[in-house]
């Protein structure tokens, strides 16, 4: 159980275009979603925590403008990438974590590579 | 405020000799542990956790963690490691929460290196 998934695994996109991750739990429901990016060799950064039906949270240095996220279900959030250029590409990790448990499930990651 | 350092940021292990991840934290308040491992281009998979109770804590594929309050340490071991073992973990810290979630800080990560 408690299943997360990351749509797409990877992507290529050229600069300047929009990109769109989604973020699924599969067989429960988050209340809480998190986005992390990683890049090559470092830790995971928190980018924005989301609750479903409420803005997100965005820690301090994250552009929301060009990050947008949206958790409109209980199952599905989604981080666009507006604008992208070379240096957003990076390794993007979401994670969803279910009401009175703590505890994080991580999915996949999504590879974006801006060219 | 909270941190995360692990010593290391890569070790090497032969197959079937100890494995010892260090792992120091600092918090303010009474934290909550984390170990967790990341295969390559893949997410994070929960090792283990230490939140109250008994301070060594027993984990998936044969870890364990011991938190030392006084040393402010939860370093991860196993006996012997497997090839399988290879990858990245990350050590991780929250505050104990009474209420409501708390943000989680990872460390930098250690990439284990297990010699055949």
């Amino acid at each position: 159980g408690a299943v997360v998934s990351q749509h797409p695994s990877w992507v290529i996109c050229k600069s300047g275009t929009s990109v769109k991750i989604e973020c699924r739990s599969l067989d429960f429901q988050a209340t809480t979603m998190f986005w992390y990016r990683q890049f090559p060799k470092q830790s995971l950064m928190l980018m924005a925590t989301s609750n479903e039906g409420s803005k997100a949270t965005y820690e301090q240095g994250v552009e929301k403008d060009k990050f947008l996220i949206n958790h409109a279900s209980l199952t599905l959030s989604t981080l666009t990438v507006t604008s992208a250029h070379p240096e957003d590409s990076s390794f993007y990790i979401c994670s969803a974590r279910i009401t009175g448990i703590y505890e994080q499930y991580f999915g996949p990651g999504t590879r974006l590579t801006v060219t | 405020a909270q941190s995360v350092t692990q010593l290391g940021s890569h070790v090497s292990v032969s197959e079937g000799a100890l494995v010892l991840l260090r792992c120091n934290y600092s918090s303010s308040v009474p934290p909550y542990l984390f170990w967790y491992v990341q295969y390559p281009n893949q997410g994070l998979q929960l090792l283990l956790k230490y939140t109250t109770g008994a301070t060594l804590v027993k984990g998936i594929n044969g870890f364990e963690a011991e938190f030392k309050k006084s040393e402010t340490s939860f370093h991860l071991t196993k006996p012997s490691a497997h090839m399988s073992d290879a990858a990245e973990y990350f050590c991780a810290v929250s505050p104990a929460h009474s209420g409501g979630y708390q943000k989680v800080t990872f460390g930098t990560g250690t990439k284990l290196q297990v010699i055949p």
